[in-house]
């Protein structure tokens, strides 16, 4: 089956700096890679995600990549803000008939630092 | 905009007890899905469910759980026999129709097993 990784595990950062979290993957089946951000006690909230079909996308400061013969993808956050500051995971999945089966990376906790 | 609610927030139960935790996903969503996260780990895939059946069940979704739509707005989690192992987070998420990837989490409900 599917096997997300994800680096670093913390990671540490100056705010204004950026941050860049990267994962791979073993499927080459899967074809759909959302980012979520976990703040403490809180459910994952859905940040950005990518299709296979692309290989970049960006929302505001968020932007993620995509190499598929590589199979990794990585997570960019330009300008960081303390309220950034939170656990990161990645995801994978093969979309099959409709539904989606997210397997998780192990997650990345970043601390941005005023 | 539209949330994923679940009940209840935090479940206390002794060992070898039945829990029913539940979820109203988010109306118009037609895939639905529970995942689990013990503490200070990734968040895990346990099953998904669409039609009024499982989709794709994982190795942790053995058969003390089975999951249930009883109406129009509901989906549960049955633990038949708690045991000591299963204290996790539990999400519920969903999922929208047609090419909707996206999945929603709720708050999740804390279950602690004494």
């Amino acid at each position: 089956g599917e096997n997300v990784e994800q680096h670093p595990s913390t990671l540490s950062v100056q705010e204004g700096d950026s941050a860049v979290i990267k994962c791979t993957y073993s499927d080459s089946a899967s074809n759909y890679f959302p980012w979520y951000k976990q703040e403490l006690g809180k459910r994952p909230q859905l940040i950005i995600d990518i299709r296979s079909n692309v290989g970049e996308k960006k929302d505001q400061r968020i932007a993620v990549t995509l190499n598929k013969t590589a199979k990794h993808f990585s997570l960019h956050i330009t300008e960081t803000q303390p309220e950034d500051s939170a656990v990161y995971f990645c995801a994978a999945s093969e979309r099959a008939g409709g539904y989606n089966k997210l397997i998780f990376g192990a997650g990345t906790r970043l601390a941005v630092h005023p | 905009e539209p949330e994923v609610t679940q009940t209840p927030s935090h479940q206390v139960t002794q060992m070898g007890q039945e829990v029913i935790l539940r979820c109203v996903p988010i109306s118009n969503h037609l895939y639905f899905y529970w995942y689990r996260q013990i503490l200070g780990q990734k968040v895990e895939f346990l099953v998904s469910f669409y039609n009024n059946e499982i989709s794709e069940k994982s190795e942790i979704f053995d058969d003390q759980f089975s999951v249930e739509r009883p109406d129009g707005s509901n989906f549960t989690l049955k633990i038949r026999s708690t045991k000591l192992e299963d204290s996790a987070m539990y999400f519920c998420a969903s999922s929208g129709p047609g090419t909707r990837y996206e999945q929603y989490f709720g708050p999740g409900t804390r279950l602690t097993v004494t």
